[in-house]
């Protein structure tokens, strides 16, 4: 059972538009949820985070969204560039079984078009 | 600082051969994982350690070992390898148990079971 959920494998976006990346949960012990960004054989680097008792999180052209309600959160990139083209990993942790491990989704892969 | 390094980066392997695949930090980081991810699949954890001597199961541990001898290394080792463990492996280190302590990732290894 997928406990986080990235429905959209590919995500394509024109230069300087906005690319907007969604993330579902299913388990309400999650209380804290990252974005992975990863290029080509490299390995994933840490993008943004956000903790449950908040909603929004920026970084620089980098937002993250939580909406605990409908159990979402997205990433807002603006404006994007081309050196975004990566796949970007949505995980979340929470006392699972005792422990707070992460717990990844599938990821998105998205290109901006220059 | 190198962060985590992988040894070695590709490995092809016939069906029931064994391997052991080094993971290092310089980062002085407590914890270490081991992930694998799959094609259109999110990173698993197969094994983690909380420490030197310690090591603990995580999601898809079956098939695998692990050591952790020093604070700075993490070994996984394949006894025999099965075409069902074609990957990429991923090792990570993260300072402490906090579900909020960002992982550090390594470049990978792609192993290949024939």
């Amino acid at each position: 059972d997928q406990q986080v959920k990235q429905n959209s494998p590919s995500l394509s976006v024109q230069e300087g538009r906005i690319s907007i990346l969604n993330c579902d949960y299913t388990n309400s012990m999650f209380d804290y949820f990252l974005w992975y960004k990863k290029y080509p054989a490299e390995g994933p680097t840490f993008l943004i985070s956000i903790s449950s008792i908040k909603d929004k999180n920026e970084d620089g052209r980098f937002t993250v969204f939580l909406n605990k309600s409908a159990k979402h959160l997205s990433l807002h990139i603006v404006p994007s560039q081309p050196g975004d083209s990566a796949v970007y990993f949505c995980a979340a942790s929470g006392p699972l079984a005792g422990s707070y491990q992460l717990t990844f989704g599938k990821g998105t892969k998205l290109s901006v078009i220059p | 600082n190198a962060g985590v390094t992988q040894t070695p980066k590709f490995r092809v392997l016939k069906t029931g051969q064994s391997m052991t695949l080094l993971c290092a930090q310089d980062m002085n980081h407590e914890y270490m994982y081991w992930y694998r991810q799959d094609p259109g699949m999110g990173l698993r954890l197969i094994h983690y350690s909380v420490g030197e001597g310690t090591t603990a199961k995580g999601e898809v541990p079956d098939g695998y070992n692990v050591s952790r001898l020093k604070k700075q290394n993490f070994l996984l080792g394949l006894e025999s390898a099965a075409p069902s463990q074609t990957s990429v492996y991923f090792c990570a280190s993260s300072y402490s148990i906090s579900h909020t302590d960002t992982q550090y990732f390594g470049p990978g290894t792609r192993l290949t079971v024939l």
